[in-house]
């Protein structure tokens, strides 16, 4: 079964625009890391959150994390036409396994 | 540093056969994971290696097993195969467990007949 749950599960923008997607889990975490699937790349890591932390930047990705709320958001501002991919959030909980969610598929047009 | 490799990229079976799948790590990585990807499940983790023990298991069916070798890489095989086994394989490696970020190589795409 899925910890994770992507919302929207798909996304569609103009290049340029910014795209923000969002990942709710069900139990407690360790970490919660953001990946980016596409044909040409396969899945990429994109950012890995921990539980202590609220948000964490690397370009022009922003995730947030809401320990309260079991919830976790990923910015893509200025997006472009190769942001277009599935991207998946992913939950560690006791170090036993990789939980993913269901994915949401952004299409940015340019 | 070379990424994660897997071959084969694809391969055909028919019901009842068995099937391995290889998975090199990236240099220095000791911890290697499998994980199904289908449209209807989306991606499940099957096993972690670590060292050659396996370290975690997911809720899969005995007929997928593991190794890990002690150069780290590692195989998966999948006995009497189902038409639900057709999905996406992939395996990551990370420097330690599953709390650091995985490297996920290219996969291999299983189609059973």
């Amino acid at each position: 079964s899925q910890q994770g749950e992507e919302d929207p599960q798909a996304l569609s923008i103009q290049e340029g625009e910014n795209a923000t997607m969002n990942c709710s889990y069900k139990t407690s975490i360790n970490n919660l890391q953001w990946y980016r699937q596409n044909s040409g790349r396969g899945l990429v890591h994109l950012i890995l959150i921990r539980s202590n932390e609220r948000e964490k930047h690397s370009g022009r990705l922003r995730v947030t994390l809401d320990t309260s709320k079991k919830s976790s958001s990923l910015l893509i501002t200025a997006s472009r036409a190769a942001d277009t991919a599935s991207y998946f959030c992913a939950t560690e909980s006791s170090g036993d396994k990789l939980t993913f969610g269901t994915g949401t598929r952004l299409a940015v047009r340019p | 540093k070379a990424g994660v490799t897997q071959t084969p990229r694809y391969l055909i079976k028919t019901r009842g056969q068995q099937v391995t799948l290889s998975c090199s790590p990236i240099s220095g990585h000791r911890s290697v994971s499998w994980y199904q990807q289908t449209p209807g499940q989306g991606l499940q983790f099957l096993f972690e290696y670590f060292s050659e023990t396996q370290r975690n298991k997911g809720n899969f069916p005995g007929r997928f097993s593991g190794r890990q070798f002690s150069n780290s890489r590692s195989e998966m095989n999948v006995s009497t195969l189902e038409l639900g086994d057709s999905a996406l394989y992939l395996c990551a490696s990370s420097l330690g467990t599953l709390s650091y970020e995985q490297y996920f190589g290219p996969g291999t795409r299983l189609t059973v007949t």
